[in-house]
């Protein structure tokens, strides 16, 4: 069946360095959402990318969409504490029908 | 404010013993989904809603029932819950379900022993 596969599935890094999550989706996608959770908390949309090798940009997030749009990243520049949390890619595959990731785990060491 | 409201956050329950969460959102949006959250799996969607009365199953719709009689409620209903369906449950909303992102509620922890 469809999957959206992402790694890593855990990542500790210490505050300052980089950190990248990946996508990667077995069909095409529509479009690809990402979404932060916080330890304890609810997925909370960050962003939407449509296009074929869009690149996005919030503040210290870039977000990619591969040519293809079978692929994702999320980096984050300079991590903070802030950051910690699960990063969930969600790939639409279908009318009303998106699959989520299963998620990257990032802990930042102060 | 704008938001998803779920209840209750925590229940404990018994196997067999019917049981209803609740959805409710106040953006006016055309579409609402359940899903539920386990470990290692990510969010797997359990059932989803269009519009009032239009429904349609997810990925992992065994065991649930869904009713979408106002377009502001969406609540799920387990008529007999078993322990595999212990698990954290989502109910999010967009306005349209395809091309916006959602809403998510708070979440409903349940146990089912």
């Amino acid at each position: 069946g469809q999957q959206v596969m992402q790694i890593p599935q855990y990542q500790h890094v210490q505050e300052g360095e980089d950190f990248t999550t990946y996508c990667n989706s077995s069909t095409t996608l529509s479009n690809i959402q990402w979404y932060k959770q916080r330890p304890g908390g609810h997925p909370v949309f960050l962003i939407q990318l449509v296009k074929s090798g869009e690149v996005k940009k919030q503040k210290r997030l870039t977000f990619q969409f591969g040519e293809a749009k079978k692929n994702s990243s999320l980096h984050i520049t300079a991590t903070q504490t802030t950051d910690v949390g699960t990063y969930f890619c969600a790939g639409q595959v279908g009318t009303y029908k998106y699959i989520f990731g299963t998620g990257t785990r990032l802990k930042v060491l102060a | 404010e704008a938001q998803v409201t779920q209840n209750p956050r925590y229940l404990i329950t018994v196997t067999g013993k019917k049981l209803t969460v609740t959805c409710s959102q106040n953006m006016n949006h055309e579409y609402m989904s359940w899903y539920r959250q386990d470990p290692g799996l990510g969010l797997r969607q359990i059932y989803y809603s269009m519009n009032v009365e239009v429904t349609d199953k997810g990925d992992v719709p065994e065991g649930y029932k869904v009713s979408r009689k106002e377009k502001r409620n969406f609540p799920l209903i387990l008529e007999s819950p078993s322990p595999n369906q212990t698990s954290l449950y989502f109910c999010a909303s967009s306005f349209r379900g395809q091309g916006d992102g959602y809403t998510f509620g708070s979440g409903t922890r349940l146990t089912v022993v």
